[in-house]
């Protein structure tokens, strides 16, 4: 079975300050990993993925993560927040072959300015 | 814009009725996913469908049911609706099933079970 668990529902970051945003993945098989974010009233959309290639994955808007078995962690990192990046945000997980995402329980990005 | 449309965007509703939910994926999309967010449950998958045909099934309840037409869109009914019902429902949709592939969603629908 596959999970994953967003530790923190609530992040505040100063404008310009680091975005850490973290995740814990449990799976009985290599996993695939995604990151989604969520503006208000709009749907989710793919901020990145891992799928077993290069554990370090950049992705959109600045964004990257890195998968670290050792931890069972993907944890989501932005070197200097944006305004724009407050949003709430969705790691899931899928096992290798599966068709559907398993999400975590999302944390909601609040940007400082 | 994903390219995934959802119809309607709202439905207030009584206990105890029926509703279909409608999505459209994005052109050249073959796959569709139902997806259900609520406050208690977080975001849940529910159903997928890959040209036509059911392909996963997740938390969906018995009263919930879906199916997607030739033409590729998908309707998902929800029915006996209960206050534990309200949520915002989303479709995805992706090219070809598969963890690999991205799927895009829509805006959602948000239910309101009065």
């Amino acid at each position: 079975a596959q999970s994953v668990t967003q530790l923190g529902s609530h992040v505040s970051v100063s404008e310009g300050a680091l975005v850490l945003l973290r995740c814990n993945y449990s799976s009985s098989v290599p996993p695939y990993l995604f990151w989604y974010v969520q503006y208000p009233n709009q749907g989710l959309q793919l901020l990145l993925k891992y799928t077993s290639a290069a554990t370090l994955v950049k992705g959109i808007n600045g964004f990257e993560a890195e998968f670290k078995k050792s931890e069972t962690s993907f944890h989501l990192t932005k070197p200097s927040a944006h305004m724009s990046d407050a949003a709430e945000y969705f790691c899931a997980v899928s096992a290798n072959g599966a068709n559907n995402l398993f999400f975590g329980t999302g944390t909601r990005l609040t940007v400082i300015p | 814009d994903s390219g995934v449309t959802q119809t309607p965007k709202h439905l207030i509703t009584a206990t105890g009725q029926r509703v279909t939910l409608r999505c459209s994926p994005r052109s050249g999309d073959l796959s569709v996913y139902w997806y259900q967010q609520s406050l208690d449950q977080g975001l849940q998958f529910l159903i997928q469908y890959y040209n036509g045909e059911e392909r996963a099934k997740g938390n969906i309840l018995e009263r919930f049911s879906a199916q997607q037409f030739p033409d590729l869109h998908s309707e998902l009914n929800l029915s006996s609706l209960e206050l534990g019902d309200s949520a915002l429902y989303f479709c995805a949709s992706s090219v070809v099933p598969g963890a690999l592939r991205e799927q895009f969603f829509g805006p959602g629908t948000r239910l309101t079970v009065l």
